[in-house]
């Protein structure tokens, strides 16, 4: 099946320094990818769609410029966390969709995900 | 109303016994339908698609119910190994962005 990698696994990191996470399809080619956020005990939260070959698309209340995402290719997307703070602590994962569910539906391949703490 | 609402557990069951999971979307047009199981710390893996016409695999059934736009998960004998948390996953009228429900977390006990 697809395979989705994420680097770093973990990161520990100074308040206001920033932190980029690497998003990679490694078998097969993502025009798109999501990036999600999941904090102890609640379900993923949808961050941003990040698209290859255009700016990504924020959802409601993310700020665009403090989370930093570029789709340089079609294997590969970057999250990077700017100026990062305590609360900005979490698991953060991607994931690219494929048409392998069916005609119209779209399974989602995640990537291990990424936890980041920031002291 | 959130978009995607599901049972919120937790349950404990002894092993072996039947367990559901109850779902509910509030956007009628949404395109696809899954549930997916999370293990504590690690991501989501995909446990199966939901189909009008149900869908079963092994000790797994899952039915989807349009017109009540709600979704459930049927789990038979369950085993020690089944303890993890399940989402249900609805995506968006272009089949493409996916809504996660908030889980359900189950604890199978011997």
């Amino acid at each position: 099946g697809a395979v989705v990698s994420q680097h770093p696994s973990w990161v520990i990191c100074k308040s206001g320094t920033s932190v980029k996470i690497e998003c990679r399809s490694l078998d097969f080619q993502a025009t798109t990818m999501f990036w999600y956020r999941q904090f102890p005990k609640q379900s993923l939260m949808l961050m941003a769609t990040s698209n290859e070959g255009s700016k990504a698309t924020y959802e409601q209340g993310v700020e665009k410029d403090k989370f930093l995402i570029n789709h340089a290719s079609l294997t590969l997307s970057t999250l990077t966390v700017t100026s990062a703070h305590p609360e900005d602590s979490s698991f953060y994962i991607c994931s690219a969709p494929t048409g392998l569910a069916g005609v119209g539906s779209y399974e989602q391949y995640f990537g291990p995900g990424t936890r980041l703490t920031v002291t | 109303r959130k978009e995607v609402e599901q049972d919120p557990g937790p349950f404990n069951v002894p092993e072996g016994a039947t367990v559901a999971f109850n779902c509910t979307y509030s956007n009628s047009a949404s395109q696809s339908f899954f549930w997916y199981r999370q293990d504590c710390r690690k991501e989501p893996k995909l446990l199966m698609s939901v189909y009008s016409s149900g869908n079963e695999d092994g000790r797994f059934t899952a039915q989807l119910n349009r017109a009540s736009q709600y979704i459930s998960l049927l789990i038979r004998d369950s085993k020690l190994s089944d303890s993890a948390t399940y989402l249900c996953v609805v995506t968006d009228t272009g089949g493409f962005k996916t809504i996660f429900g908030a889980g359900t977390r189950l604890f199978v006990k011997a």
